[in-house]
């Protein structure tokens, strides 16, 4: 079974500053890895994902995120935190199966504020 | 911007209602998809569908149906609305082979008296 573990509901940063959101996940098989973004009112929007090509993946906004098998680890950055970046941040884990979809399971998100 | 579209955005009913939340997308997407989303819990997938006349329950019990007799349209019913169905609910749509890249509508949020 797969599984994703966001740390921290809530983070805050100053604008200007480093972003990380945290995210381990669990897979038995080699797992495809997403970022969302949900801003207020809205649907989630796909910021980025890890398909077994480069370890580090970069996505839309400025953010990027590095894959770590040792680590069991996705975790989200972006060097400098912006007022639009006030959001909600799901990260979420697939099975990576040859030639079929899967379904994808999503953590419970990390509400980013950003401090002026 | 992605074009898939959910109504109404906000729904109030009373219970026993029988409610319909549309969901239609012009992507040409074969799979589209419902979501159930509360405060601080995980999106949890409740039916899903790989295309036309092909409809699934998905991880989270739920006593709403689906029907999928057009490509673009993916409509959630529920026959007789209760307090407990009050949530908001997630439209998603993808193509095969883009695993995970969903694209999702901006929701409805029902409530229910």
């Amino acid at each position: 079974a797969q599984s994703v573990t966001q740390l921290g509901s809530h983070v805050s940063v100053s604008e200007g500053a480093l972003v990380l959101l945290r995210c381990n996940y669990s897979s038995s098989v080699p797992p495809y890895l997403f970022w969302y973004v949900q801003y207020p009112n809205q649907g989630l929007q796909l910021l980025l994902k890890y398909t077994s090509a480069a370890t580090l993946v970069k996505g839309i906004n400025g953010f990027e995120a590095e894959f770590k098998k040792s680590e069991t680890s996705f975790h989200l950055t972006k060097p400098s935190a912006h007022m639009s970046d006030a959001a909600e941040y799901f990260c979420a884990v697939s099975r990576a199966v040859m030639n079929r979809d899967d379904k994808i399971i999503f953590g419970k998100g990390t509400r980013l504020h950003i401090l002026p | 911007e992605a074009d898939i579209y959910q109504t109404p955005r906000y729904l109030v009913i009373g219970t026993g209602k029988k409610i319909t939340l549309e969901c239609s997308q012009t992507m040409g997407h074969d799979k589209m998809y419902w979501y159930q989303q509360d405060p601080g819990m995980e999106l949890h997938l409740i039916h899903y569908s790989y295309g036309v006349n092909s409809t699934e329950k998905g991880d989270l019990s739920s006593e709403s149906t689906v029907s999928r007799i057009r490509t673009e349209h993916f409509p959630l019913t529920l026959e007789s609305a209760r307090p407990s169905h009050t949530s908001q609910y997630l439209c998603a749509s993808s193509m095969s082979g883009k695993t995970g890249e969903l694209f999702f509508g901006e929701g409805s949020r029902l409530t229910v008296l």
